[in-house]
C-alpha cells in the first residue's frame, strides 16, 4: 500500500530536549516535505527536499532541521524544543510530475512542556 | 511567492443543504489546484485536483470545483450536504510540482 508514515503519532517532551520525528514514504517520491498545523493558521511549511541532499527552507524553518540521505525518509530534528513549536506536524510527498498531488502522513502531535 | 485565501474560516450548513467553500489563489500563471480534506485526528487526503482538460472538476464523495481564471477561483462545492462531509477543507497550489501553498482552512459543520 502506497503511504507515508509518520512516527511517532504523539509526543510529549521538556523544553531543551532534543527528539527527532522520522517519515517514510514507499512510492519513490522525489519531493518531501514537513508542515505544522496550528489553529487559524492552516499549514505552515517548516523544510522541504526536491530529492535526495537537496533541502530547503519552508516559510518556518526556525529551531528545526532535516536531512536527505536516502529517498524515503525525511526526518524532521528538534534540536532544542520550545513550547512554541507544540503543534501538529505533517510529512508529505510528491512525484513533482505535472498536477502530481501531495500525499500526507497521518501526524504527530508534539507538545513541548 | 503564491497565496491562497479561503474565506470563511467556518461554514454551516444544513444536512441536504448547499456546500459551497471558496478559495481564490494569486498567480499570473496556470496554477496547479487541489482541495483536502481532513477528517478528525487523520491527515489530509486528496479530494480533487484541477487538470486543464475541464474546468469543472468532480472529486470523491459527491464533491466538485470550478476553475475560473477570470476570477483566480477554484470553489468548492456539494449539492447535497451530509453528516459525514463535517470535517475541514484545505484549497492548495503548487508550482510545477514542487512548492506547495496551503488557504488557512474551512471548518465544515453539518447540522441535522
Amino acid at each position: 500500500e502506497a503511504q507515508v508514515t509518520q512516527n511517532p503519532r504523539y509526543l510529549i517532551t521538556v523544553t531543551g530536549k532534543k527528539l527527532t520525528v522520522t517519515c517514510s514514504q514507499n512510492m519513490n517520491h522525489e519531493y518531501m516535505s514537513w508542515y505544522r498545523q496550528d489553529p487559524g493558521l492552516g499549514l505552515r511549511q517548516i523544510y522541504y527536499s526536491m530529492n535526495v541532499e537537496v533541502t530547503d527552507k519552508g516559510d518556518v524553518p526556525e529551531g528545526y532541521k532535516v536531512s536527505r540521505k536516502e529517498k524515503r525518509n525525511f526526518p524532521l530534528i528538534l534540536e532544542s524544543p520550545s513550547p512554541n513549536q507544540t503543534s501538529l506536524y505533517f510529512c508529505a510527498s510528491s512525484s513533482r510530475s505535472y498536477n502530481s498531488p501531495l500525499h500526507f502522513g497521518n501526524g504527530t502531535r508534539l507538545t513541548v512542556t | 511567492a503564491q497565496s491562497v485565501t479561503q474565506l470563511g474560516s467556518h461554514v454551516s450548513v444544513s444536512e441536504g443543504a448547499l456546500v459551497l467553500l471558496r478559495c481564490n489563489y494569486s498567480s499570473s500563471v496556470p496554477p496547479y489546484l487541489f482541495w483536502y480534506v481532513q477528517y478528525p485526528n487523520q491527515g489530509l487526503q486528496l479530494l480533487l485536483k484541477y487538470t486543464s482538460a475541464a474546468t469543472l472538476v468532480k472529486g470523491i464523495n459527491g464533491f466538485e470545483a470550478e476553475f475560473k481564471k477570470s476570477e483566480t477561483s477554484f470553489h468548492l462545492t456539494k449539492p447535497s450536504a451530509h453528516m459525514s462531509d463535517a470535517a475541514e477543507y484545505f484549497c492548495a497550489v503548487s508550482e510545477a510540482g514542487n512548492q506547495f501553498y496551503f488557504g488557512t482552512g474551512t471548518s465544515l459543520t453539518v447540522i441535522p
